[in-house]
């Protein structure tokens, strides 16, 4: 099992430029999560889906957009970098409800100048 | 007050050290989960709790739901153990609760 799968692992953006941060687990968890880590703080939430086709916004959702159009993938979308926005971001799943399995990809480093 | 709340924020221990980390939370939870993370590394799931204790290689997990407190020893410490130890209770909601870590490092 690969478990949960992000891309890219470094990406350095110009203020103003768009990407995507591409998430994809093969645990068919229901549950997926995207949070960004900031030095010396803990996970912010910025999105959550409990199943396909259902997303919602977390604590800091400002400036970030997502999708869930099957259970494998959870794609987050940055619109218009901001030197804000530079952060490590990690996305989850977890079975909650059944075996409650939290696993988390490696993470993907973003640099905005 | 954060609603996860961990002790210490910071810990250097020796080789071979007995280590305990703590995690205090003030919300009602189905389920605690300790969590590792090692420099520029990922984040890995090492024990997931509801009740009582857990134990894998020199890593125990214990919890008391009455008393809202759970906490992580490492018996026999070693340098590969240095990291951040991440608490995160899940509350029954759909979000997950994060505590700040403990950044334990351990010298030869």
């Amino acid at each position: 099992n690969a478990g949960v799968t992000q891309t890219p692992k470094f990406r350095i953006l110009k203020i103003g430029q768009s990407m995507t941060l591409q998430c994809t687990q093969d645990m068919n968890h229901n549950y997926m999560y995207w949070y960004r880590q900031d030095p010396g703080m803990g996970l912010k939430l910025i999105y959550y889906s409990v199943g396909a086709g259902i997303t919602d916004k977390g604590e800091v959702p400002n400036g970030y957009n997502v999708s869930r159009s099957t259970t494998e993938d959870f794609p987050l979308r940055l619109e218009l970098a901001a030197p804000s926005q530079t952060s490590v971001y990690f996305c989850a799943s977890s079975d909650r409800g059944g075996a409650n399995v939290l696993t988390f990809g490696a993470g993907s480093r973003l640099t905005v100048l | 007050k954060n609603e996860v709340e961990q002790s210490p924020q910071n810990l250097t221990a020796q080789e071979g050290e007995f280590i305990t980390i703590n995690c205090s939370y003030s919300v009602g939870i189905s389920a605690l989960h300790w969590l590792q993370q090692h420099p520029g590394g990922g984040i890995v799931s090492l024990f997931m709790l509801s009740s009582g204790k857990k134990k894998h290689g020199r890593l125990i997990a214990t919890i008391n739901i009455q008393e809202k407190h759970s906490s992580l020893h490492i018996t026999a410490s070693h340098p590969r153990d240095s990291a951040v130890y991440i608490c995160a209770v899940d509350p029954g909601t759909y979000k997950y609760i994060f505590g700040t870590g403990t950044r334990l490092k351990v010298l030869a």
